[in-house]
């Protein structure tokens, strides 16, 4: 069966530190893989996918960037955060004629 | 790009009542998704409905689409406490998903 891992669960990081989120999926190949965000009480802002190893689409301009060195490798990563940063990451996968998005379980991050 | 909005942003009510919510968007689309969050947690799908679609079962979950009136619903008949949730609908255009901004519902024992 399919399954989605996202690691660390929670992240306490200071401004202008770095930053790597990690979303590994497991039984499946070629996903689409896909990054979003969502700040406190409010809805998922799409941030990168990617539909292939290498590929990455970039939705919102900002300080963070995304990497796919793997087929089910698919990492989010910030060279210095910012306050706005904060908030909770959620990966998320699907195939061409797949029933909807599987989501992991979410990173929260908050930037002090 | 566009994006779902959902309707109620809140919504409160006692268990074994029926829980409707609303979804309205802008262009046309190929499906419409529905999706559970638990507090905390990430999206659990529930339900997809094409655009060719006018209604669709699964469970205590019955989801209708208008597409002339650009919208959905989502209603859960005899609501639980475990429902309690935000619920997301979601707009595919063309892939990636574009959610809404979600109802928050609460089921009260």
């Amino acid at each position: 069966s399919q399954t989605i891992h996202q690691w660390p669960a929670t992240l306490v990081q200071p401004v202008g530190s770095p930053l790597s989120l990690e979303c590994t999926v497991e039984g499946t190949s070629n996903p689409n893989l896909y990054w979003y965000r969502q700040a406190a009480g409010r809805g998922l802002q799409l941030l990168f996918y990617s539909v292939g190893i290498g590929q990455i689409s970039s939705e919102v301009p900002q300080n963070l960037s995304a990497s796919r060195p793997q087929d089910r490798q698919f990492i989010l990563s910030s060279k210095k955060l910012l306050l706005s940063d904060s908030g909770f990451y959620l990966c998320a996968w699907d195939r061409q004629g797949s029933y909807g998005y599987t989501f992991g379980s979410g990173t929260r991050l908050t930037v002090v | 790009s566009q994006q779902g909005e959902e309707d109620p942003q809140a919504l409160s009510i006692q268990e074994g009542e029926n829980a409707t919510m609303n979804c309205s968007y802008k262009t046309s689309i190929n499906n419409l998704q529905w999706y559970r969050q638990n507090s905390g947690r990430g999206l659990v799908h529930l339900i997809l409905i094409r655009s060719n679609e006018r209604e669709k079962h699964s469970g205590r979950l019955r989801v209708t689409l208008d597409t002339s009136k650009k919208s959905s619903s989502l209603l859960i008949t005899a609501s639980r406490a475990a429902d309690t949730a935000s619920y997301f609908c979601a707009t595919d255009p063309n892939t990636p998903l574009v959610f809404g901004k979600g109802t928050r519902l609460s089921v009260i024992a």
